[in-house]
């Protein structure tokens, strides 16, 4: 059962564009949005996270935009360059009573930004 | 230079063979978690602990196992009851499981069943 959708699954960009890449999720109990960037055979690392009391957060080129009453939040990568080539992932944390805080992912999205 | 530290890289399992995935950080935290990265699936989580000696079972625990014995390992088990164990298995921490803390991810073993 996937509680986060990610789209697209691709993306293609021309350098200087900009990405946008979008996340819905369903349970209304998640409050941490957190989006990883993975290179290829690496782990993923934080790029930046959004808690639900802000609609927007930027650092950089890179920006979250927050939608609590659609259930949706997506990242945007403004001026995207080829080294921003990686797979993207949202995600999404809930604190459960007793085991504490854990992350749901989406499925990823590969860019790729043309030279 | 602190981390996290996955062994081996790459690991080649016969079937019906049990294989034992390293998870080492020196970061002082407190949680780490097990994920399991197949294609177009994102992460799924497999096993996590926040703290020693104790741990939870993730979405996809089925075929797996863990222990926590010492705050900075926490080994994963691909024991052969998984009926499809070749994926990139991706270890993390975070300070606590008790927040949304960012979680810290070591660089993966790739494990392929032959």
């Amino acid at each position: 059962q996937q509680q986060v959708k990610q789209s697209p699954q691709s993306l293609i960009v021309q350098k200087g564009g900009i990405s946008i890449i979008n996340c819905a999720y369903e349970n209304t109990a998640f409050d941490y949005f957190p989006w990883y960037q993975q290179f290829p055979g690496k782990g993923p690392a934080l790029l930046i996270a959004i808690r639900p009391d802000v609609s927007e957060k930027k650092e950089g080129r890179f920006t979250i935009s927050f939608n609590k009453s659609a259930k949706q939040f997506s990242l945007h990568i403004m001026d995207s360059q080829p080294g921003d080539s990686a797979t993207y992932f949202c995600a999404a944390g809930e604190l459960e009573e007793t085991s504490g805080s854990r992350l749901t992912f989406g499925e990823g999205t590969q860019l790729t930004v043309n030279p | 230079d602190g981390g996290i530290t996955q062994s081996p890289k790459y690991l080649f399992r016969k079937e019906g063979q049990n294989v034992t995935l390293s998870c080492e950080q020196n970061l002082n935290h407190d949680a780490m978690y097990w994920y399991r990265q197949d294609p177009g699936q994102g992460l799924r989580l497999i096993y996590y602990s926040q703290i020693v000696n104790d741990f939870q079972k993730g979405d996809i625990a089925e075929g797996y196992s863990v222990s926590r014995e010492k705050k900075e390992s926490f080994p994963l088990t691909v024991t052969s009851a998984q009926k499809n164990p070749t994926a990139f298995y991706l270890c993390a921490s975070s300070k606590s499981v008790w927040s949304p803390n960012e979680q810290f991810f070591g660089p993966g073993t790739r494990l392929t069943v032959l």
